[in-house]
This record gives structure tokens, sequence and C-alpha cells, in this order.
């Protein structure tokens, strides 16, 4: 199969402080992973994709100094979001393209709180 | 970029009767494909359709892509519980592109 694994799954922090998500994929390499964001009742929003040993590319009106992005390795990608407020409580997901058979494999996901 | 509306939004239907849910493109698609999000849970990959008036099969669950290649539907035989969550279509710009996802249909069934 494919995996990504994410972590945390929860996370609760106060205003002003980072956090960092980790999305690995266990099974097989990925060169690009994409960061969503998804709020309650609401769709899967595209933040940004993160490209092996380059750039992130983030789509519009996603702040690029709030929502770091590195992807280190082949197979980890990390978004940390800085100077965390309590509109940016919501539920953070990556995934990756793993092959025609298995298609686009989505972590777990992580549900943040800002107090 | 390849945006798609997704209806209905929400549908509340008795278990034992079928569903569908439609995905409509103003453009013509490369791909598309479908996931399944239960209640707390992450989008799960269902299927991929890639050719003109493809229709697959899943069991209970059937995907078509029109022939025009703008329009998807996923069509569930006689529902069950465990049918219940939020289905997504997204096209796909290319295989390993960015997935860009259309609004989501909430299934909840009744017993």
């Amino acid at each position: 199969g494919a995996v990504v694994s994410q972590h945390p799954s929860w996370v609760i922090c106060k205003s002003g402080t980072s956090v960092k998500i980790e999305c690995r994929s266990l099974d097989f390499q990925a060169t690009t992973m994409f960061w969503y964001r998804q709020f309650p009742k609401q769709s899967l929003m595209l933040m940004a994709t993160s490209n092996e040993g380059s750039k992130a590319t983030y789509e519009q009106g996603v702040e690029k100094d709030k929502f770091l992005i590195n992807h280190a390795s082949l197979t980890l990608s990390t978004l940390t979001v800085t100077s965390a407020h309590p509109e940016d409580s919501s539920f953070y997901i990556c995934s990756a393209w793993a092959g025609a058979n298995y298609g686009y494999t989505f972590g777990s996901g992580t549900r943040l709180t800002v107090v | 970029g390849q945006q798609v509306m997704q209806i209905p939004q929400y549908q509340h239907v008795q278990e034992g009767e079928d569903f569908t849910t439609y995905c409509n493109s103003s453009t013509t698609l490369s791909n598309i494909q479908w996931y399944k999000q239960r209640p707390g849970g992450h989008p799960v990959f269902l299927i991929q359709l890639v050719k003109s008036g493809e229709v697959k099969k899943q069991k209970r669950l059937t995907f078509q892509f029109g022939e025009a290649k703008k329009n998807s539907s996923l069509h569930i035989t006689a529902t069950q519980t465990t049918d219940v969550g939020t289905y997504f279509c997204a096209p796909g710009y290319n295989q390993g592109g960015k997935l860009i996802f259309g609004q989501g249909t909430e299934l909840s069934v009744k017993p």
C-alpha cells in the first residue's frame, strides 16, 4: 500500500507560538507533497505544494511567511504555522501522489486549536 | 485553474435508497478523481477516470465520466450506513500535479 504518516494528530497551542506538523511517506518517495486546510463542513483548500529540495509553491492568498514549508527529503515534508492565532485553528492535512493505483494518499490530518 | 461544481451539497437518504452526486466543469478535464471522507477522517482515494465516457464500478458504486469529459457522477445503489461521509470529486491537472477539490456532497443515511 501507500501510506502517509502525519503527526501530531491534534495539538493545542497558545496564541503567538509556532506549531510544526510533519508528513512522511512511509513506503514510497514523494518529490511533491500537498498541504490542505479544512474548516468544519467545508471542502479541502489547497494551501501549498511542497517540492523536495526547492521552495514551496503557495496558492493565492496563503501567507508564505506564516505557513513555512520545508521538504528536506523525498519522504518528509513539514508545515510550520508561525505565530499562530485562533483564526488559524483548523484541520491541516497533507497528501502525496502515490501512483495510478493508489492516487493521492492523505495523511490522517492534524487538528490545530489555538487558544 | 480547473474548477468544478459539485451537487448536491447535502443528501439525506433512507437506508436502501440510491444516491447520486454530480460533478460539473465548464472546461474539459484531463481526468477526475473521487474521494470519500468519513466524519473526522481524511480523504480516501476511490477511483480515477481518464477516458471519455468511462464507466467504472466498485461493488455498489458506479462512477461515470461524461463523453465531453466535463461531467462526472458517482452513484451508490442501495445505500448503507457505512456509506455515510462526504464525497469529493477532484480534477487532476496531470498525474501527480496539484489536486483541487470540489465542494463535496455530504451523505447521511438514516437506518
